[in-house]
């Protein structure tokens, strides 16, 4: 079955300091892949996306992602947070022949100044 | 540019009462979407369309109902509201169906 799996429910991270997020897929095939922030009260705003070609990807706000064939992941990293960053973050995953994406359950960052 | 309009921003409603979430997009998109988000939870689909008179269910759609009319407009209804529908709604919409999805700011509903 198709799945993300966004393993950290809450991440706290000091403002200033680097960040990973990690999302592992599961998928027939290699998966578009793509990274959503929603800030509180807000919708979902589209970070960064792979579609093909070089597996680092760069996307707004300072953040990239990683795809790693090998380990079904799609890791996303900022090198240093910000307190705007406190957010939650949503990895999804689809393909042209699917109808929808696949969401995981989503990360909530939590910055301490 | 106005991407994906959702109306209203908050509502209140009774038990038992009925009302339509709008949704309109700007960008042309075949693909439209209805989410919803409870507190801590991440997204689940309640419909979709493919396209102006073609609508399916998602994960989650009893109670609730769609239309399509026109490739702008995806209204949600909700007939006989419950408590179990307190929630928040997104609207969203894509070009193509797998691809990166544009949303709206969303619907917080509060049913009591």
């Amino acid at each position: 079955a198709q799945s993300v799996t966004q393993p950290d429910i809450h991440i706290t991270v000091s403002e200033g300091a680097s960040l990973e997020l990690r999302c592992n897929y599961s998928y027939g095939a290699t998966p578009y892949l793509f990274w959503y922030v929603q800030s509180p009260g807000q919708g979902l705003q589209l970070l960064l996306k792979y579609f093909s070609g070089d597996t680092l990807v760069q996307g707004i706000k300072g953040f990239e992602a990683e795809f790693k064939r090998s380990q079904s992941s799609f890791n996303l990293r900022k090198p240093s947070v910000h307190w705007s960053d406190a957010a939650e973050y949503f990895c999804a995953v689809g393909r042209d022949s699917n109808y929808q994406l696949i969401w995981g359950a989503g990360t909530k960052l939590i910055i301490k100044p | 540019n106005a991407g994906v309009t959702q109306t209203p921003k908050f509502r209140i409603l009774k038990i038992g009462q009925s009302m339509t979430l709008q949704c309109t997009q700007d960008m042309n998109h075949n693909y439209m979407y209805w989410y919803r988000q409870d507190p801590g939870m991440g997204l689940k689909l309640i419909y979709y369309s493919v396209g102006a008179g073609i609508t399916d269910k998602g994960e989650v759609p009893n109670g609730y109902n769609v239309s399509r009319s026109t490739t702008e407009d995806f209204p949600l209804r909700l007939e006989l509201a419950a408590p179990s529908q307190t929630s928040v709604y997104f609207c969203a919409s894509s070009y193509v169906g797998g691809r990166s999805q544009h949303f709206g700011d969303g619907t917080r509903l509060s049913i009591l």
